[in-house]
């Protein structure tokens, strides 16, 4: 149990083109999801807290309008990246929150396998 | 706001022998210690974790260790594999909300 799945797990796009990443909790519902950014050899930056119909909390430094985050339901986040351009291009990787409890694990954060995007 | 730091940033180790990373922290109201394995290409994938109300945590051969008056809480890995090689990160939230992650320690193990 508490998987997440992400979708795609790579894209390659032109610079000026948006791109949107789905992230899917496929056994539990999270009105929670959040979202990271990884750059190469480094942390997980937290870059905005996707929150089931409402609009999202996003991090100092974070500009809402380049992405674009959608928590439709509560399995479902995306991420829209908006006129991506080369300084785009990182690892993406969403969580969600098993706020559910399944067998005792009130929570904890599952991470999602992680998108590459490279904008060329 | 919170701050966790991560150490050593990259651990070499022989097949068998032990590894141990250490974190601290800086909220004093965090109660969520997850500790979590990335490898090459992949999501992190948590391994173990404690809470506040508990010192210490075994899972076969993992441990995590957790001193509150200090702030600080240790992963140990016991006769460690090659396939434990990746990053792994330590992480302290308060609620369960708001994760904060270390910068990550790179583990080597050779065979």
């Amino acid at each position: 149990g508490a998987v997440v799945s992400q979708h795609p797990s790579r894209v390659i796009c032109k610079s000026g083109t948006s791109v949107k990443i789905e992230c899917r909790s496929l056994d539990f519902q999270a009105t929670t999801m959040f979202w990271y950014r990884q750059f190469p050899k480094q942390s997980l930056m937290l870059m905005a807290t996707s929150n089931e119909g409402s609009k999202a909390t996003y991090e100092q430094g974070v500009e809402k309008d380049k992405f674009l985050i959608n928590h439709a339901s509560l399995t479902l986040s995306t991420l829209t990246v908006t006129s991506a351009h080369p300084e785009d291009s990182s690892f993406y990787i969403c969580s969600a929150r098993d706020e559910g409890g399944l067998a005792g694990r009130y929570n904890e954060q599952f991470f999602g396998p992680g998108t590459r995007l490279t904008v060329l | 706001g919170e701050n966790v730091e991560q150490h050593p940033s990259t651990l070499s180790v022989q097949e068998g022998d032990s590894a141990v990373i250490k974190c601290t922290y800086s909220d004093s109201a965090s109660n969520y210690f997850p500790w979590y394995k990335q490898e090459l290409g992949k999501g992190p994938q948590l391994i173990i974790d404690i809470r506040s109300n508990v010192g210490e945590k075994k899972d076969q051969r993992i441990a995590v260790t957790l001193n509150k008056t200090a702030k600080h809480f240790s992963l140990h890995i016991t006769e460690t594999q090659p396939e434990d090689s990746a990053v792994y990160f330590c992480a302290a939230s308060t609620g369960g909300f708001k994760t904060i992650f270390g910068a990550g320690t790179r583990l080597f193990v050779k065979a």
